[in-house]
């Protein structure tokens, strides 16, 4: 199945320091949305991203649509322990049943050592 | 308050059992997915429901099976489960076509139903 290419596959980051992911697309998709994942939990919406070149913050997160919409990345400033989990990309396609459909990344595991 | 609700939370099975899972959601949305999540292969789609009535195939479908009882529940169901199937599934939901506007969640996901086939 289709899949979105996410890097890097995992990070071991002090706590305070700034982290930046991305997640890159053969298709071109109208919207970009990030995920975290914490430990036996759904995922949960950071950031939704509707148009190319728009850069979106969210507290300590800012995500960006690439301009040629194949492409997004999502930065975290100053992390903190409760950062610690998988963050997932994905893009919105459209369906011909009308709604939308979302092709996920891979994950990017983050762990943050005080 | 609860949002989407997944039942159960773990099941194990033995090859060739078959088992439906449950999933309820709340928030009177019209489009509801079910989604497999293995190790390093993050979540991929399984089957989608665009409305009452609606069920599509999805990235992964083959050995599933789909119902969309009413707008609120959407079940999964393996008929004869086999050890690849051993995974994590999510249950999420949507408003139907318009997050772009709304600005609301695009999906809201349930905590997930681990299961193991041996």
């Amino acid at each position: 199945g289709q899949q979105l290419n996410q890097s890097p596959q995992s990070m071991f980051i002090q706590e305070g320091e700034d982290v930046s992911m991305n997640c890159t697309s053969s298709s071109i998709f109208n919207t970009w949305l990030w995920y975290k994942q914490d430990p036996g939990e759904g995922p949960v919406l950071l950031i939704a991203l509707y148009k190319a070149g728009e850069l979106t913050s969210n507290g300590r997160l800012t995500a960006q649509f690439g301009i040629t919409r194949k492409d997004s990345f999502l930065n975290i400033s100053a992390s903190i322990p409760s950062d610690v989990g998988i963050y997932f990309c994905a893009g919105q396609l459209g369906t011909t049943s009308g709604t939308y459909k979302y092709i996920f990344g891979t994950g990017t595991r983050l762990k943050v050592l005080a | 308050n609860a949002g989407v609700t997944q039942t159960p939370k773990f099941q194990v099975l033995k090859t060739g059992q078959s088992m439906t899972l449950q999933c309820a959601q709340d928030m009177n949305h019209n489009s509801m997915y079910w989604y497999r999540q293995d190790p390093g292969m993050g979540l991929r789609l399984i089957y989608y429901s665009a409305s009452e009535g609606t069920t599509d195939k999805g990235e992964v479908p083959n050995g599933y099976n789909v119902s969309r009882l009413n707008k609120r529940e959407f079940s999964l169901r393996l008929e004869s489960a086999a050890p690849s199937q051993t995974s994590v599934y999510f249950c999420a939901s949507s408003e139907f076509g318009v997050p772009r506007y709304s600005r609301d969640q695009p999906q809201h996901f349930g905590d997930g139903t681990r299961l193991s086939i041996l």
